[in-house]
């Protein structure tokens, strides 16, 4: 089976910085991806990390570590407007699963 | 603009009813998928088509059927037999057999009556 973990909340300032942690344990594992859902709506993807190393779109930042089966996604200059959930997800060869999701609340 | 359609955006079931939601996408997309998220929780695979006339069951397709007679269109049904059907139902796409990135609908919350 697979699992994943990742933190239940956390809190920032705004523009601080904040890194989400996610570990999984999994078999046939193809990359990890993020998804971003504000509350009651559709989850928007964020970015997928199939390689080690960190991949940077703007203030979001995601690396992964498969040796450690651990990747992160960080988050720069933080605005009200992040705060949302955040869900790693293991991207096997035909779906995803998701982790439980890290709820961010961003204050002034 | 492309994008994924689900319909309604509100459900009520009664006890012993089958329900039926939409989702359709004009995005031409081959593969397909419906998840299930619970308040707090993480979102779970229920069924996932990567092709027309064929679905396989994910992780909770116990009370839920599904059918792909159009590249289009992915309805999924809440049989009576799902007995906790209180939800937030999201449909998704990507754009081929790769699992990602995925294109989600706004989704359907589904309660009891």
């Amino acid at each position: 089976g697979q699992s994943l973990e990742q933190p239940s909340e956390v809190t920032a300032v705004e523009g601080a910085i904040v890194q989400i942690n996610c570990t999984y344990q999994t078999s046939g594992f193809y990359g990890l991806s993020w998804y971003q859902q504000h509350d009651g709506g559709a989850p928007t993807f964020l970015s997928y990390n199939a390689l080690d190393g960190l991949e940077e779109t703007g203030r979001f930042s995601s690396f992964l570590s498969r040796s450690d089966s651990y990747g992160y996604l960080l988050l720069q200059e933080l605005q009200m407007k992040d705060s949302a959930s955040y869900f790693c997800a293991v991207s096997g060869y035909s779906t995803l699963t998701f982790g439980k999701g890290t709820m961010l609340l961003v204050s002034p | 603009d492309g994008g994924i359609t689900q319909s309604p955006k509100y459900l009520f079931r009664k006890e012993g009813q089958n329900v039926t939601l939409s989702c359709e996408q004009n995005l031409n997309h081959d593969a397909m998928y419906w998840y299930r998220q619970d308040p707090g929780q993480g979102l779970r695979l229920i069924y996932y088509s990567q092709i027309v006339n064929d679905f396989q069951k994910g992780d909770i397709a116990e009370g839920y059927s599904v059918s792909r007679e159009k590249k289009e269109s992915f309805p999924l049904t809440v049989t009576s037999a799902q007995k906790n059907p209180t939800a937030f139902y999201l449909c998704a796409s990507s754009i081929d057999r790769a699992p990602q990135p995925q294109h989600f609908g706004d989704g359907t919350r589904l309660s009891i009556l």
